[in-house]
């Protein structure tokens, strides 16, 4: 394994449904993000986390919940989500958080019906 | 507040002419600056950064970006596209002391015609 993965790739869920998205990442970086990316908008960060902590929510609503449990790892837990939430998301990395350039995942492309 | 504009959406050129794509930022500092390009279906993969120091910066891929710090620009370019050049290309700024957060333009994707 190299880079960043990102599982699953692909996603369709119900507005009742709870999924999980799962980041992993194999360089031996200290902080991970997860982005949103819809179509025609740019890319909008939601979270962010520094050595297992959260150092960022964008006013990102409740039912999207983030957990890192070690510097490898990066989850986003969905639970009733909205036809508007159908996005690519793009999970992150970075060696810290002073400039260093942040490698993506190939994204998991979701679709709330 | 920080803000990256990239004024074309799309941009067609034929294989084996020049491209310039053009990316403005608005900053109160000096900016940390990215080029990022996405093909269909895939995640982000870095072109180039600039950080400091000399203000043309290579990348992977043949590409090229200057840094203007007068007319706040980063405009990337490639003096000979190729077909599989056809992708989207994003520029952002990363101001460093707000956590390494970066701010995206909105992408111009960029079609190759032969």
């Amino acid at each position: 394994e190299t880079g960043v993965t990102q599982t699953p790739r692909h996603l369709v869920m119900g507005m009742t449904n709870k999924k999980s998205l799962k980041c992993e990442q194999h360089l031996g970086h200290n902080a991970m993000y997860w982005y949103k990316q819809s179509a025609k908008k740019p890319l909008e960060l939601m979270f962010v986390y520094n050595f297992k902590e959260q150092t960022e929510n964008n006013s990102v609503p409740s039912r999207f919940s983030p957990e890192c449990p070690n510097s490898s790892h990066l989850f986003l837990h969905l639970h009733t989500l909205q036809p508007e939430d159908s996005a690519l998301y793009l999970c992150a990395s970075s060696l810290g958080q002073g400039g260093e350039t942040q490698y993506f995942g190939p994204g998991t492309r979701l679709l709330v019906l | 507040a920080q803000s990256v504009t990239q004024p074309d959406i799309h941009i067609t050129v034929s294989e084996g002419a020049s491209l310039e794509l053009r990316c403005n930022y608005s900053y109160g500092a000096t900016p940390y600056l990215f080029w990022y390009v996405q093909s269909p279906g895939q995640g982000l993969q870095l072109l180039l950064k600039y950080f400091s120091g000399d203000t043309l910066v290579q990348g992977i891929k043949g590409f090229e970006a200057e840094f203007k710090r007068s007319q706040s620009s980063f405009n990337l370019r490639k003096p000979s596209v190729h077909w599989s050049d056809a992708a989207e290309y994003f520029c952002a700024v990363g101001p460093m002391e707000y956590g390494n957060k970066l701010v995206f333009g909105a992408g111009t994707i960029l079609r190759v015609k032969s």
